[in-house]
Formats: C-alpha cells, sequence, structure tokens
C-alpha cells in the first residue's frame, strides 16, 4: 500500500511559467511533509518542508500548499528555470510514537523546463 | 559533495558474486539509512541505524546484509543477488531519530548504481 502518491510521472513547463508538483498520502498519522529534488548520479536534496500546523510554506521560488482535509500538498515553482529540471519526490513523516524519523516517499515526478 | 559519500558509484556483479556497498558520513549524524531506488517507484527504505543500534529492518531478503561499526560508517553487504535486486542503493544520514519539526530531513549520498548479471 503506497501511503505518499506522485501521480504524475512528468510534467513540462516553459521557463517562467509556474510549475505546480502535486503529492498525495493517505496516512492521516503525516504531520511533516518535505519535497527532495534530484538530479541524475545525484542523491536527493532537501528543497522545502512544511508543518501540519501550516497550509503554506514559501521559501524563494518555491511554495509549499498543505490541504489536510483533502490529504494533499503541492509544490509551486515560479517562476520555473531551466536547471529546475529534476526529479522531485514528495516525502512525508510522523514526527511522533515509535516511527520517528521515518521517511515515506512518492514515486517521484520528473520536471522538465523547457527554455 | 553532500557530506555523504558512497562507494562504488557503479557496480556490476554476478549472481554468486559477494559484494559490500560503503557510506560514510562526517556530519556528526547518528542516524543512518539505506534506501532502494528501482526504477519508477518510490524509495523504499532497508535499513535504520541510530547510535549503531538496528532499529528497522523493512521486510528485506537477507541476501542483503547492513553492518553499523560506528556512527559514521555503513555497510551493506551483498550476495547471491538476483537480477531484480538491480537498482539505486541511497544512503542517507540524519542527525539522531528524534521527531522535532525543525528536523529537515536526510542527507543523501550520491547512491550506488548496482547492475545484477
Amino acid at each position: 500500500d503506497q501511503q505518499v502518491k506522485q501521480n504524475s510521472p512528468s510534467l513540462s513547463v516553459q521557463e517562467g511559467r509556474i510549475s505546480i508538483l502535486n503529492c498525495d498520502y493517505t496516512n492521516s498519522m503525516f504531520d511533516y511533509f518535505l519535497w527532495y529534488k534530484k538530479y541524475p548520479a545525484e542523491g536527493p536534496t532537501f528543497l522545502i518542508s512544511i508543518s501540519s500546523i501550516k497550509d503554506k510554506n514559501e521559501d524563494g521560488r518555491f511554495t509549499v500548499f498543505l490541504n489536510k482535509s483533502a490529504k494533499h500538498l503541492s509544490l509551486h515553482i515560479v517562476p520555473s528555470q531551466p536547471g529546475d529540471s529534476a526529479v522531485y519526490f514528495c516525502a512525508a513523516k510522523i514526527t511522533g510514537g515509535t516511527s520517528y524519523g521515518k521517511l515515506t516517499f512518492g514515486q517521484g515526478t520528473i520536471l522538465t523546463v523547457h527554455p | 559533495e553532500t557530506g555523504v559519500t558512497q562507494t562504488p558509484r557503479h557496480l556490476v556483479m554476478g549472481m554468486t558474486n559477494k559484494k559490500s556497498l560503503k557510506c560514510e558520513q562526517h556530519l556528526g549524524h547518528n542516524a543512518m539509512y539505506w534506501y532502494k531506488q528501482s526504477a519508477k517507484k518510490p524509495l523504499e527504505l532497508m535499513f535504520v541505524y541510530n547510535f549503531k543500534e538496528q532499529t528497522e529492518n523493512n521486510s528485506v531478503p537477507s541476501r542483503f546484509s547492513p553492518e553499523c561499526p560506528n556512527s559514521s560508517h555503513l555497510f551493506l553487504h551483498l550476495h547471491t543477488l538476483q537480477p531484480e535486486d538491480s537498482a539505486l542503493y541511497l544512503c542517507a544520514s540524519s542527525q539522531d531519530l528524534s521527531a522535532g519539526i525543525f528536523n529537515y530531513g536526510y542527507t543523501f549520498g550520491s547512491g550506488t548504481r548496482l547492475t545484477v548479471v
């Protein structure tokens, strides 16, 4: 049972436009969410996170929105740049109990930003 | 360089071979993880070590054997693998397993691309 899902395997956008990457989760116990970015031949790197006590977190061109009732989060990149082309992973964790520290990942979305 | 170093970067091995993957971090982290990334699948957690003690084995077959001699080093010993074990194996570390909201997650290595022939 996949608890974190990224239903779009790929996304293609034009430079300067907005990129919206989506993520859905099924486990209502998740209370902290992260986005990672991965270039080929490199490991994932942390991008931005959000706690379940918030519905929005912004860091420069990157904004993450969380809709707890819909169990949905999204990553907005504005404006998109060719260097943003990478695989984006959504991840979730439970910050208490015996699952602490454990990140559950989605399958990733390949973002391609065209010049 | 992220602070987590994995060697080798690429490995091709036969099904009867024995090999080991190495992960090293000098970030002062106390928790280390092995993840497997197969094509079009989520990163799958394999093992978790906290202060050198294994805290999680995510139903991984015994042909994968982890070893954590100290908080800075993590190994994954491989023997009698199958072609379906071909994947990218990622090591990660974090300060510890504590669950504070300011824990930004893991620092990943670049991975070992494993091909089993």
